[in-house]
C-alpha cells in the first residue's frame, strides 16, 4: 500500500496527558498537511509543510499542539495537555506541490477521545 | 472572507435517481476546488481538482462542473454504494498568508435500493 498511512488508528486518553500521532505521507511527496475533523463538520486546517520547513499554521491552533517534520518524510503531531474538546478525527494528508494548486491525499485519519 | 458552502446538507435518492450535489463558495485568488468522498470513519477519498471556471471532469457516475461562483458535482443513475459524505474544498492563496485550504462541511448522500 502507497498510500497515507497514520498511527494509531485510535487513542483514548485523559484529561491533561499529552499525545502524539504519526503520519508516514506517500514517499514522493513534499508536502504534508494536518486536518481536524468533528463530527459533522469538514476538515479543518491545522497546519503544513513544505519538506521539513513548517510553512502555515491556522491561527486557530492553541499553543498545546505542536508539529514536526524532521527529515522531510513523516511528521508528528503533539497535544500536550489534552481536554475534552480535543477529541476529534485527526487527518493527515500529503501532496506533491510545485507552487501551484494542490491535490492532497488523505490518510485514514486517528481518531482521539479525550475522557 | 473566505467561505464555503454546501448545500443539500443531506440527500436521499432512489437508485437510477439523478441529482446534483451544490458547493458555492466566496473566496479571493482560488487556486483550485476539490471534491473528495468520505465514508464514516474514514479519511476522505479524492475524487476531482477543477482548476478555472468552465471546466469538467468526469469519473464513473459522477461528472464536476465549476463555474466563477459554484461547483456542482452531479451524480448519474447513483447505486447505493454511491451512499457517503461528498466534501468540497477550495485552495486559495493571499499575498500575506500563503496556500489556505477550506472545506465545506459536506452533502450526506444515501441511495436507497
Amino acid at each position: 500500500d502507497t498510500g497515507v498511512s497514520q498511527d494509531p488508528r485510535h487513542k483514548i486518553t485523559k484529561r491533561g496527558q499529552n499525545v502524539t500521532f504519526r503520519c508516514d505521507p506517500i514517499s514522493e511527496h513534499n508536502r504534508l498537511y494536518w486536518y481536524r475533523q468533528t463530527l459533522g463538520q469538514g476538515p479543518e486546517f491545522l497546519t503544513y509543510f513544505q519538506n521539513e520547513a513548517q510553512l502555515e499554521k491556522s491561527r486557530l491552533l492553541s499553543d498545546r499542539f505542536s508539529a514536526e517534520r524532521p527529515k522531510g518524510s513523516f511528521s508528528t503531531l503533539e497535544i500536550q495537555r489534552t481536554e475534552q474538546g480535543d477529541s476529534a478525527m485527526y487527518l493527515c494528508a500529503s501532496s506533491f506541490g510545485g507552487g501551484g494548486t494542490d491535490t492532497q491525499y488523505f490518510g485514514p485519519g486517528t481518531r482521539l477521545t479525550v475522557l | 472572507e473566505d467561505q464555503v458552502t454546501q448545500s443539500p446538507e443531506a440527500l436521499r435518492l432512489q437508485e437510477g435517481e439523478s441529482s446534483s450535489l451544490n458547493c458555492s463558495y466566496t473566496v479571493s485568488g482560488l487556486r483550485g476546488l476539490f471534491w473528495y468522498r468520505q465514508d464514516p470513519g474514514k479519511g476522505p477519498e479524492f475524487l476531482f481538482t477543477l482548476y478555472s471556471a468552465g471546466e469538467e471532469k468526469e469519473k464513473e457516475r459522477l461528472k464536476a462542473t465549476l463555474t466563477k461562483k459554484e461547483s456542482f458535482l452531479h451524480i448519474t443513475a447513483p447505486k447505493p454504494e454511491d451512499s457517503a459524505t461528498y466534501l468540497c474544498a477550495v485552495q486559495t492563496r493571499h499575498l500575506n498568508t500563503g496556500n489556505q485550504f477550506y472545506f465545506g462541511t459536506g452533502t450526506s448522500l444515501t441511495v436507497i435500493p
